[in-house]
């Protein structure tokens, strides 16, 4: 696609319940990276992926986070037993051959734990 | 070593004045500094970015200075307009995947 996509822009969700968020990165982008942004505060690296090495989870704030990625396109970010803590915005970005300079991101998925 | 710090957190700048960020680090293999802009709602997009072998970079009304002796860089926005109004983030990275980002910069523009 023309751009980084991702769905859905928006989730309101119950304390305790498990969510799923997508990205679709930019066709022929190799890398593809996950960040979470709090309500004005910067971004916080959560996990890479490039081609078909072993991810990078190194971001990840607990085991109730998980990524999965297939081949070079979608992935998904999975929140498990959702705390209010979580709440935040979901921003995925590609880059192609996980070259720093070649950066896209998606607008995001605003993520609201109630 | 890892970190890229970026003053001011926020700023408030008369329309048609220059808006001035910051960022420094530490790690001397940092070899690309981009600057990024987001506006509410969307994700942040690439605005300009150098590399350690200039001093400057221009494009249009947005500079980079970069000071490698100091290991800092700048962004400077030249007659700014309330358009510019958003938030900016520094960031460094070595050749590899990883981007280190500063922790942004909202910069309000008064008509």
């Amino acid at each position: 696609g023309a751009g980084v996509s991702q769905s859905p822009s928006n989730k309101v969700t119950e304390k305790g319940k498990d969510v799923e968020l997508r990205c679709d990165p930019i066709s022929g982008h190799t890398a593809l990276y996950w960040y979470r942004q709090r309500l004005g505060q910067g971004l916080e690296f959560l996990i890479y992926f490039q081609g078909n090495s072993a991810p990078d989870k190194s971001g990840l704030p607990s085991d109730r986070f998980s990524a999965e990625r297939t081949g070079e396109s979608v992935s998904t970010l999975t929140i498990q037993r959702t705390q209010q803590e979580d709440s935040a915005v979901y921003l995925c970005a590609s880059s192609p051959q996980g070259q720093a300079y070649g950066y896209t991101f998606g607008s995001g998925t605003r993520l609201t734990v109630v | 070593q890892q970190q890229v710090k970026q003053s001011p957190q926020s700023l408030i700048v008369q329309k048609g004045g220059i808006s001035i960020i910051n960022c420094a680090y530490e790690n001397t293999a940092f070899d690309y500094f981009p600057w990024y802009q987001q506006f509410p709602g969307k994700g942040p997009a690439l605005l300009i970015a150098i590399r350690p072998d200039v001093s400057e970079k221009k494009e249009g009304r947005f500079t980079i200075s970069f000071n490698k002796s100091a290991k800092q860089f700048s962004l400077h926005i030249m007659d700014s307009q309330p358009g510019d109004s958003a938030t900016y983030f520094c960031a460094a990275s070595t050749s590899n995947y990883q981007l280190i980002w500063g922790a942004g910069t909202k910069l309000i523009i008064k008509p």
